[in-house]
């Protein structure tokens, strides 16, 4: 089975913090995943990537960056954090697109 | 774009009875529909998958059907044990673009 590893897996930060959130994926899968979940919206994709290099935008990527540096590991970033990226962050892989996702086990951040 | 929606935010059952939930989708283009499951304070795993070529599948107490014409699709977990208490997220995905999730159905199996 697919082994994906998120780090730290909790993090508070003050408002206008800078955050880095790590996720490394042992599978060799094409696709990484960056989501967020908040209750009563259940999971909502930020970034995405099809490889080293490659980043593209999910539907709510406003006040974060990525980055894909190899075929293993991706990186979020949120440079001035705020109350609002208050979340539950998961990482995911996949082979494709329409394949299963295989997820990490998630950050918990809180943003003071 | 693809919104997913997802009708039952709670359910529950006694065990050994059916659960059924629902989600529908909006873009008639959406080929691939998979379900995760998460437990109380884990992260999600894969559970079941159709894709729009088939309108039945069926994994031991697993089944998932799929209406193209309805935009609708549904898990059935049938003989519910206790384990199989957790938030169940629906998604849907169209060809080239990311999976859509939905809300997340809290099912509680009780005794």
């Amino acid at each position: 089975e697919a082994a994906v590893t998120q780090s730290p897996r909790n993090k508070v930060t003050v408002t206008g913090g800078n955050v880095t959130l790590s996720c490394r994926q042992t599978n060799s899968h094409n696709y990484m995943y960056w989501y967020r979940q908040d209750t009563g919206h259940g999971l909502r994709l930020i970034h995405y990537s099809y490889g080293a290099g490659n980043l593209q935008i999910g539907d709510v990527p406003d006040g974060y960056k990525a980055t894909r540096t190899t075929q293993e590991d991706f990186f979020l970033l949120l440079e001035l954090a705020s109350p609002s990226q208050t979340s539950l962050y998961f990482c995911a892989s996949s082979p494709g697109l329409q394949d299963t996702q295989y997820f990490g086990p998630g950050t918990r951040l809180l943003v003071l | 774009g693809e919104k997913v929606e997802q009708h039952e935010s709670t359910l529950s059952v006694r065990e050994g009875d059916s659960a059924v939930i629902n989600c529908t989708y909006t873009d008639t283009a959406s080929s691939y529909f998979p379900w995760y499951k998460q437990e109380a304070g884990k992260s999600l795993h894969f559970v079941i998958d159709i894709r729009s070529n088939v309108d039945r599948k069926q994994s031991q107490r697993l089944i998932v059907l799929l209406d193209k014409k309805a935009k609708r699709f549904s898990l059935h977990i049938t003989a519910t044990q206790p384990e199989d208490s957790a938030i169940y997220f629906c998604a849907a995905s169209s060809g080239s673009w990311q999976l859509i999730f939905g809300s997340g159905t809290q099912l509680t199996v009780m005794p």
